[in-house]
C-alpha cells in the first residue's frame, strides 16, 4: 500500500461530458502527478502541482485542467470528454522536484470509459 | 526518438531462470531511474530506484545503470509465476517535473 487514494474506481461518461476525478496523496508529499495510461502503453504524464501551483504539463489540451489543495487532495477534470479519453488516470505523490530522492508512489488508479 | 525506450516482449522465462529488463534513455541530464512493476488491471508499484553508475541489488532484483550508455536494466533473479507483470522503466526529465515511461515489457514465467 503506497497511502495514495483514488476515487472513484471506474467511471462511465458519454461524450461531451465533464469529469472530476480525486486523489489524495500520502501526508508529507506535496506534490501530485497526474497520468493517462491507455491500454497497452505506459502512463503519459498530464500535470505536476507542487504546493497548490501547476509544475510543469505534458501534452495535453487545456481541457485537461486540475487543481491541489493544502490537505494533500487534488482534482484531475476533463471538460468536453472524447472517445480517446477513455483510460486508466493515476496520479502519484512524491516529496517534489529538487529532492534527492524523488520516487513517485501510485495510486490504485480510475478507470474512465467514454462511450 | 522515444524519452524512454523499452523492448515491449513479451519475455518468456521458465521458474528460476534470471529474467533481464532493458531500457535507453534520451536525456542524457537524467539523474535518477525507476523500475515499476504493473499486474495487469493494476496501478504501477514501485519495485527499485537508481541513481549512480553501477548496480544496486534488492532482494531478487537487481538495477544496473550505465549513464554514459544510457541504458538501465533490471536482473530478476530465480523468477518466480508470481513475478509475471508489465514492468516500466521511468526517467524524469532533467528538471525533475516529469516522468517519462517506457511501454513496458511484459514478462511471463513459466512454472
Amino acid at each position: 500500500e503506497t497511502g495514495v487514494t483514488q476515487s472513484p474506481t471506474h467511471l462511465i461518461k458519454t461524450r461531451g461530458q465533464q469529469v472530476t476525478l480525486r486523489c489524495s496523496s500520502q501526508s508529507g508529499h506535496n506534490t501530485v502527478s497526474w497520468y493517462q495510461q491507455a491500454l497497452g502503453q505506459g502512463p503519459q504524464f498530464i500535470f505536476q502541482y507542487y504546493r497548490e501551483e501547476e509544475n510543469g504539463r505534458g501534452n495535453f489540451p487545456p481541457r485537461f485542467s486540475g487543481l491541489q489543495f493544502p490537505n494533500y487532495s487534488s482534482e484531475l477534470n476533463v471538460n468536453a470528454l472524447e472517445l480517446d479519453d477513455s483510460a486508466l488516470y493515476l496520479c502519484a505523490s512524491s516529496l517534489g522536484p529538487g529532492q534527492i530522492r524523488d520516487e513517485q508512489f501510485f495510486g490504485p488508479g480510475t478507470r474512465l470509459t467514454v462511450l | 526518438q522515444k524519452e524512454v525506450e523499452q523492448n515491449s516482449g513479451p519475455l518468456s522465462v521458465p521458474e528460476g531462470a534470471i529474467a533481464s529488463l532493458n531500457c535507453t534513455y534520451s536525456d542524457r541530464g537524467s539523474q535518477s531511474f525507476f523500475w515499476y512493476r504493473q499486474y495487469s488491471g493494476k496501478s504501477p508499484e514501485l519495485i527499485m530506484s537508481i541513481y549512480s553508475n553501477g548496480d544496486k541489488e534488492d532482494g531478487r532484483f537487481t538495477a544496473q545503470l550505465n549513464k554514459a550508455s544510457q541504458y538501465v536494466s533490471l536482473l530478476i533473479r530465480d523468477s518466480q509465476p508470481s513475478d509475471s507483470a508489465t514492468y516500466l522503466c521511468a526517467a524524469p526529465l532533467n528538471t525533475g517535473n516529469q516522468f517519462y515511461f517506457g511501454t513496458g515489457t511484459s514478462l511471463t514465467v513459466i512454472p
